[in-house]
């Protein structure tokens, strides 16, 4: 069955560090996306970064990367020079095709704090 | 601008009250898809829909239903059966074609009393 697993709860960073938040997934499709999304305390989700199972090279979205490695079943995203508004739970996400449509499921996310 | 609208923001029932949120968007999506969030759990699937009037039971659909008459519109009730109503609930679209990200409304807030 397909499944994301984040098992970091929390994390803390210091303001203008890089740090990785860890995701893996599980799926027995080829074909697949992975996603991170943000959410801020206002509650709303953020899009930040997308990876196609057959893409090449990993996504990079600003200071958003995303550290794919296919293999390993991972997909982890990097924040460099992190800021104070980065502050937020950050969901990892898969998109499998399922039944003529695409099912997205999300793992129950890290909650980030950054230190001034 | 294009995009989903949830409501109420905030809603409040008594138990045993059947409760209906509201989703629509105009991004002309066609697929379409409700998530439930509890702290510490994440974004649980209760339903989606790929075409009007076809929908699918997401991993957690007791106690909840829709319908897709509309393409712009899914609304969700939370019915008496379901056992712990109280959560945050969103609603999201896609292209439904394989592409792009899940678009996301603001959700809307339950509370039973």
């Amino acid at each position: 069955a397909q499944k994301i697993t984040q098992t970091q709860p929390g994390m803390f960073v210091q303001e203008k560090e890089a740090v990785t938040l860890d995701c893996t997934y599980d799926t027995s499709d080829p074909s697949y996306g992975l996603f991170w999304y943000k959410q801020p305390s206002s509650g709303e989700m953020i899009f930040l970064i997308y990876q196609g199972s057959y893409d090449q090279q990993n996504a990079t979205e600003g200071r958003y990367s995303l550290n794919f490695q296919k293999a390993r079943k991972s997909a982890n995203l990097v924040i460099s020079a992190s800021q104070l508004g980065d502050s937020a739970m950050y969901f990892c996400a898969m998109r499998e095709p399922r039944r003529g449509t695409y099912k997205y499921i999300f793992g129950t996310g890290t909650r980030l704090k950054v230190l001034a | 601008d294009g995009g989903i609208t949830q409501s109420p923001k905030y809603l409040f029932r008594k138990e045993g009250q059947n409760v209906t949120l509201s989703c629509e968007q105009n991004l002309n999506h066609d697929a379409m898809y409700w998530y439930r969030q509890d702290p510490g759990q994440g974004l649980r699937l209760i339903y989606y829909s790929q075409i009007v009037n076809d929908f699918q039971k997401g991993d957690i659909a007791e106690g909840y239903s829709v319908s897709r008459e509309k393409k712009e519109s899914f609304p969700l009730t939370v019915t008496s059966a379901q056992k712990n109503p109280t959560a945050f609930y969103l609603c999201a679209s896609s292209t439904g074609q394989g592409d792009g990200e899940l678009f996301f409304g603001e959700g809307s807030r339950l509370t039973v009393l």
